[in-house]
């Protein structure tokens, strides 16, 4: 059974850095057939799509553009987990975060398995 | 970038009726790439259906995608106390960034 355990902290000074991470038990974060995404809810942006990170023959990153290449996602293959950076935030940044699975070809952007979510506030 | 749009914003329901959410796209969706979540108070979403028309893994048959191109529906065929929630569709068609919709809350009536 696949479980995405999240850790990081909740509160972020403004023009920092927020850093999260994901383990991943039950898969692989080298698995050929998933990805590994990260997403974020807030009232005022709903539910939204940030990057993935994944493996196929040599390992791929990519994020969404309206992050203006902010978002890195990376892959730690010795702790069998994936990480999320996010550069330069504001308070706009402040959300719930997630990662999440995602399938190989047509399924790439289908969730089955997500995190249990962490509130991270950027203020001072 | 595809926008997709849930009506209605809430829906007031009793146990044991039907719900029926609306989801549309501002264009067509290759191959019916339409998933619909759940999304439980202090909980992450968890897929329902995808592929317009299928069931994930554990989910109830009373739980139905349906619909194709811009129009795609979820329908709960008779709620339990525990479906009261919101309810994301999210398009997951061709490359990111994959888009989801503003959701449509069903409470009890």
């Amino acid at each position: 059974q696949v479980q995405l355990q999240q850790s990081g902290l909740g509160l972020v000074n403004p023009s920092q850095t927020l850093s999260l991470t994901c383990a991943i038990s039950g898969d692989s974060v080298s698995s050929n057939g998933a990805i590994w995404n990260w997403i974020r809810q807030s009232p005022s942006r709903g539910l939204e799509w940030l990057g993935r990170t994944y493996y196929r023959s040599k390992w791929y990153d990519d994020c969404a553009v309206s992050m203006k290449s902010r978002v890195t996602v990376t892959p730690d293959t010795t702790k069998n987990q994936f990480s999320l950076q996010l550069k330069s935030v504001t308070p706009e940044d402040t959300a719930v975060y997630y990662c999440a699975r995602g399938g190989s070809g047509a399924a790439a952007g289908l969730f089955d398995h997500w995190g249990q979510g962490t509130l991270v506030t950027v203020s001072s | 970038e595809f926008v997709l749009t849930q009506s209605p914003g809430t829906l007031s329901l009793s146990p044991g009726e039907r719900a029926t959410l609306s989801c549309r796209a501002s264009q067509s969706v290759r191959s019916n790439e339409i998933a619909w979540y759940q999304q439980r108070p202090g909980q992450a979403p968890r897929l329902l259906t995808y592929g317009a028309f299928s069931r994930a893994t554990g989910i109830p048959d009373r739980f139905s995608g349906s619909g194709s191109g811009t129009d795609f529906t979820l329908t709960i065929s008779r709620l339990e106390p525990e479906d009261f929630a919101v309810y994301y569709c999210q398009q997951y068609d061709d490359s990111p960034p994959w888009t989801f919709g503003q959701g449509t809350k069903v409470e009890i009536k």
